[in-house]
Parts: C-alpha cells; sequence; structure tokens
C-alpha cells in the first residue's frame, strides 16, 4: 500500500539559512499535518490542511509557513534556521478530515 | 501543561508477557484516542484507534481499554515479543479533523 513520502530523508543547513521539507500524501487523502519531534520527546503539531486550506494551527514559528498545492502534497518552508530548529520533521496524511492521521517517514533535519 | 498524561517512561517485560501503558487526559473535548508504535528514526506507525463509545477494542496482540468517567484509556499487549521493542505513544484529538496531542511516550523493551 503506498505510504506517505516525505522529501528530503535528511536535511543539514547553517544558521540563518532556509529549507523547505516536502511531503506527498497517500492517494486520495485530502488532509495533511505537519508534526516537529525534537530528541527524545513527543512530536508537536505544527500546522494542518484541509482541501488546499489552511484548518488549524499549532506552535508554528513565524519563521516558518506551509501549503497545500492542487495535487494535495504539501512543504513546510523555514527560514532564518536556528539550532532549536533541529528535529525530525513529520507530514501526515488523512482520508479526511476525522479519519486516522498517517505518518510519514520524517525528515531529519540539522542545523549547524 | 502536557494534556495527555502517559505513564510509565519506560517498562521493560520478559518475552511471552503483558505490556501495560497507561494514559490519561484532562480535555473532555477528545473523543479520538490513537496509539502509535515508533521505532528509532521512524515514523509513528498507527497501532489501533478507540473512540468513546466503547470501552474496549482488539486487534490481534493489541487492546486498548477505556474508562470515559476516568478519563483514561490504556494498551495491552499481549504475548509480547522483542519485536515490540519500541516507543509507544498515546494520543488524543478532537472530532473534526484536529490536530493530534500526544503523550510523552513509553519506551518498551521486550526480553528473552
Amino acid at each position: 500500500a503506498a505510504g506517505v513520502i516525505q522529501s528530503p530523508r535528511h536535511l543539514i543547513k547553517e544558521k540563518r539559512e532556509t529549507a523547505t521539507l516536502k511531503c506527498y500524501p497517500i492517494p486520495r487523502h485530502d488532509t495533511v499535518y505537519w508534526y516537529q519531534q525534537g530528541p527524545g520527546q513527543d512530536p508537536q503539531f505544527l500546522i494542518s490542511f484541509y482541501e488546499k486550506m489552511q484548518s488549524d494551527k499549532g506552535s508554528i514559528p513565524d519563521r516558518f509557513s506551509a501549503q497545500q498545492f492542487s495535487d494535495y502534497h504539501s512543504e513546510l518552508n523555514m527560514s532564518s534556521l536556528e539550532l532549536g530548529d533541529s528535529a525530525l520533521y513529520f507530514c501526515a496524511s488523512s482520508p479526511d478530515r476525522e479519519g486516522e492521521q498517517y505518518f510519514g517517514p520524517g525528515t531529519r533535519l540539522t542545523v549547524t | 501543561q502536557q494534556q495527555v498524561k502517559q505513564s510509565p517512561q519506560s517498562l521493560i517485560v520478559q518475552k511471552g508477557g503483558i505490556s501495560i501503558i497507561n494514559c490519561a487526559y484532562e480535555n473532555t473535548a477528545f473523543d479520538y484516542f490513537p496509539w502509535y508504535q515508533q521505532f528509532p528514526g521512524k515514523g509513528p506507525a498507527l497501532l489501533i484507534a478507540i473512540r468513546p463509545d466503547v470501552s474496549e477494542k482488539k486487534e490481534g496482540r493489541f487492546t486498548i481499554s477505556f474508562n470515559k468517567s476516568a478519563k483514561q484509556f490504556s494498551l495491552h499487549i499481549m504475548d509480547s515479543q522483542p519485536g515490540d521493542s519500541a516507543t509507544y505513544f498515546c494520543a488524543a484529538s478532537r472530532r473534526g479533523g484536529n490536530k493530534l496531542t500526544f503523550g510523552t511516550g513509553t519506551q518498551l523493551k521486550v526480553e528473552l
């Protein structure tokens, strides 16, 4: 069965640089969620999209922005990167707003 | 403030034994309670989920018990195997496609 695809899987950036993370949901899933997981931490919700519109927002820094495109893939843009942004970033997709969330393999971002 | 409290933080179980992980929540608006399994460096994988209209749900070796009045739910892993060694997260969300709020995680180790 098709799963959520995330790219890149690993990313190394320097402080103050910009990063773009991509998420391709499971086919026919119209809802996408982004989570950030620090080392030894539980995933923290950042932002979600339903039918290409932002549906909910969590503790996402103003330096981060995201969108969902017409083909339902989503991108998380992160600017002015800080050391504290180093984490695993997961995308999850759902078949509808009340369905189960299926997580991708994550992007490991390291900011040096 | 952790909205979903999970215990224990770590758990060691002998092969063939029962692993029990507990979670408690405060927000009565939560109405969907999934459990996720996560291996190091991987994305959380949905194991089993329950809604408050039932008190128990079983899928294979995994059982969720739900106590609405106490606002508690638990995961039981029967006949635990070394391959079950992973971090387990409980989570909760509200109806309407909202974000998952995770517990702090339980590191399970199943010994031979």
